[in-house]
Formats: structure tokens, C-alpha cells, sequence
């Protein structure tokens, strides 16, 4: 059955480095997105992207992060000086159509700043 | 504005108990509600949903009623297995904002554990 992966599933950065999580979602899927959830809080909508542009961002998706789909299968989130407060599970998505309810995530990266 | 909230965990059952997991949200529109589930190691998954009040949404066994005059979407199964064991995250898009891709609000998730 076709799945969203994401690597690494750990990663451990220290605080002002970049960072970039890599997401391969389903082959024949056309909408891509980026959640995350600081632990013990609420999962929270980062940004969508299709057609190569952003969709669609929320108020924390600031200039330190941005989006790639650099060639036809990965889909990256890249933080560019992280911070203490970027330390959470970042979950990918991908759907085949416009409805969210036919999203698919994937198993999420852990990311630890020290 | 959007958002939810599910009753906080963990909850720790036997084998067979009835699981009731509460959800409720608030819209500024028309909102889909959905139960995704994440078990141990892999990604969400889409349990059920339901896209207009007092539809029922249901698979596996669980099952949610889109309770308009409540807002509320509350998820329950008649007799839970060591295998449901998981995170449930309860979920809502919200049609009305004309968001050309859908945009997700989750709840915080809540953490079962079934013992046999």
C-alpha cells in the first residue's frame, strides 16, 4: 500500500543550525503539507503547497522556514536557524485531491534543538 | 475561529470495556469533523468522518455522530482490543473558509492503552 515517508525519524540539532526534514509523499499525489505538534500540545497546520508555490501558510511558518519540492518525488520543510521552541514532530501529508480528508501523513520526525 | 478540543488522556482500559473518547469544536462555518488514529511508530491515519450534522461516521467498530446543537463529534466503541491501543486525534476542516487545499485543526490527541 502506498505510503508518505519521512526521514530522519529522530534528529537532534543544535539551537541556530538548519535543518532540513525530508518527505517522499504517494507517487500520484498533487497536494503536499507540513503539521507539527510541540509535545503535549495540539497538532498544528504549518503550510500547503502545490503546484510548486505555496497554498497556504499559518502565522508560524515565519521567514525561518521554507518549502521545496526540488525534484519530482521529495518534499522538504527547512528551518533555517532553529530555536528551542522548534523542538517537536513535524508531520508531512499528501493527497491526491483538494479535500483534506483524503490526506495521508506520514510517521512523523521527531526533532530535538539543544 | 476554528478549533478543538478532546477529552485529555491517557485512558487505560480493559479488553471489552466501552471506549468513549469526547470532542468538541468550534467552526466559523461548515465544518467536516474526522477521528484520525496514530499507532505506535507509524503516521495518522484517517479513522472516520463525518461532513454534515448527524451524520454518523464509522469503521472498525468506532463510530462518531456529528452532533450539530452540541458541537461536539464524540468517539466510541462498544468493546475495545489490546490493538486499539493508540493516539486519537479528533479533527475538523472547515469548507466555508474557501481554502483552496484543506486545512486541518487538530485536537491534542489522546493517548489509549487496552490491557488484556
Amino acid at each position: 500500500e502506498p505510503e508518505v515517508t519521512q526521514t530522519p525519524s529522530h534528529q537532534v540539532t543544535q539551537m541556530g543550525q538548519e535543518v532540513i526534514l525530508r518527505c517522499v509523499p504517494i507517487s500520484n499525489h498533487l497536494y503536499f503539507y507540513w503539521y507539527r505538534q510541540i509535545l503535549g500540545q495540539k497538532v498544528e497546520f504549518l503550510v500547503s503547497f502545490y503546484n510548486n508555490e505555496i497554498s497556504e501558510k499559518s502565522e508560524i511558518f515565519d521567514d525561518q522556514f521554507s518549502v521545496e519540492r526540488p525534484d519530482g518525488s521529495n518534499f522538504t520543510l527547512k528551518i533555517r536557524s532553529t530555536k528551542l521552541e522548534d523542538s517537536a514532530m513535524y508531520f508531512c501529508a499528501s493527497s491526491e485531491h483538494v479535500m483534506a480528508t483524503e490526506a495521508f501523513f506520514g510517521q512523523g520526525t521527531r526533532l530535538t534543538v539543544v | 475561529g476554528n478549533s478543538v478540543t478532546q477529552m485529555e488522556g491517557p485512558v487505560t482500559l480493559s479488553e471489552e470495556a466501552f471506549l468513549t473518547i469526547n470532542c468538541t469544536y468550534t467552526a466559523t462555518g461548515y465544518p467536516s469533523l474526522f477521528w484520525y488514529v496514530q499507532y505506535p511508530g507509524e503516521g495518522l491515519q484517517l479513522l472516520l468522518k463525518a461532513t454534515k450534522a448527524d451524520d454518523k461516521g464509522s469503521n472498525k467498530g468506532f463510530e462518531a455522530t456529528y452532533r450539530k446543537e452540541t458541537t461536539s463529534f464524540h468517539l466510541e466503541k462498544g468493546s475495545v482490543q489490546v490493538s486499539d491501543s493508540a493516539v486519537y486525534f479528533c479533527a475538523l476542516s472547515d469548507r466555508a473558509r474557501g481554502s483552496t487545499l484543506g486545512r486541518l485543526y487538530f485536537g491534542r490527541g489522546t493517548q489509549l492503552t487496552v490491557w488484556p
